[in-house]
């Protein structure tokens, strides 16, 4: 069956730090992997989109890498800030129908201490 | 902020009862997608939306769940006959439709209770 999976136990790092999580999944093929962050109590907010012929996609301090052949997508926060304290969320497209039908990971939740 | 609304925030609702929720797009939008998501999850994908034609349902929206977007602006999600396990965050989404690669703005959500 399809999964999408990430590490579901929070990630504690020291301000300052570069936060690494990791997306993993197994039996797609997708075209392209998004992440999200989601606040408690609020919707997810999108904030990067990586294609398949993309190896590395950065935004600010925010860097995500694709790798195909693994089947797994890394996502980074250099410089981390009390600020970036959210859960982070994987999501791929299940569909080649033209809309995006997106399965999410169960997400990982970021902790930054100052 | 994203521009996507929902309303009721909240709602608490005895067992067997039937709750509406209500999801207002970015104006310009054309796609709406419902998701719920329970806590320790992600969203899962319940329904799509394209203008008013709902052309994709999730085995999740079993027949107590219709949806509906009668003039392609706001839409609404009923639960009839509510259960406990229907407790869950419900998302709406909207997207401007030009194709898959495409961002979906999430509302805050409404937080269901059933008791």
């Amino acid at each position: 069956s399809q999964k999408i999976e990430q590490n579901s136990e929070a990630l504690n790092i020291q301000e300052g730090k570069t936060a690494t999580l990791t997306c993993n999944y197994t039996n797609y093929s997708p075209a392209y992997l998004q992440w999200y962050r989601q606040d408690p109590g609020r919707g997810p907010v999108f904030l990067l989109l990586i294609r398949e012929n993309e190896k590395e996609k950065r935004k600010e301090r925010l860097k995500v890498t694709f790798d195909t052949t693994l089947k797994q997508s890394l996502f980074h926060i250099t410089a981390s800030q009390p600020a970036d304290s959210a859960t982070y969320l994987c999501a791929l497209d299940r569909t080649n129908t033209g809309f995006q039908k997106l399965v999410f990971g169960t997400g990982t939740r970021l902790l930054v201490s100052p | 902020d994203t521009g996507v609304s929902q309303d009721p925030r909240h709602k608490i609702t005895k067992r067997g009862q039937n709750v509406t929720f209500r999801c207002d797009p970015i104006s310009e939008h054309n796609r709406l997608y419902w998701y719920r998501q329970t806590l320790g999850q992600g969203p899962e994908f319940l329904t799509y939306f394209q203008n008013e034609a709902q052309l994709e349902k999730s085995r999740l929206l079993s027949d107590r769940f219709s949806a509906e977007r009668p003039k392609g602006s706001f839409s609404t999600l009923e639960i009839q006959r509510t259960e406990q396990g229907d407790s869950a965050m419900y998302l709406c989404a909207s997207s401007r439709g030009q194709g898959e690669q495409e961002t979906q703005y999430f509302g805050p959500g409404t937080r269901l209770l059933v008791l």
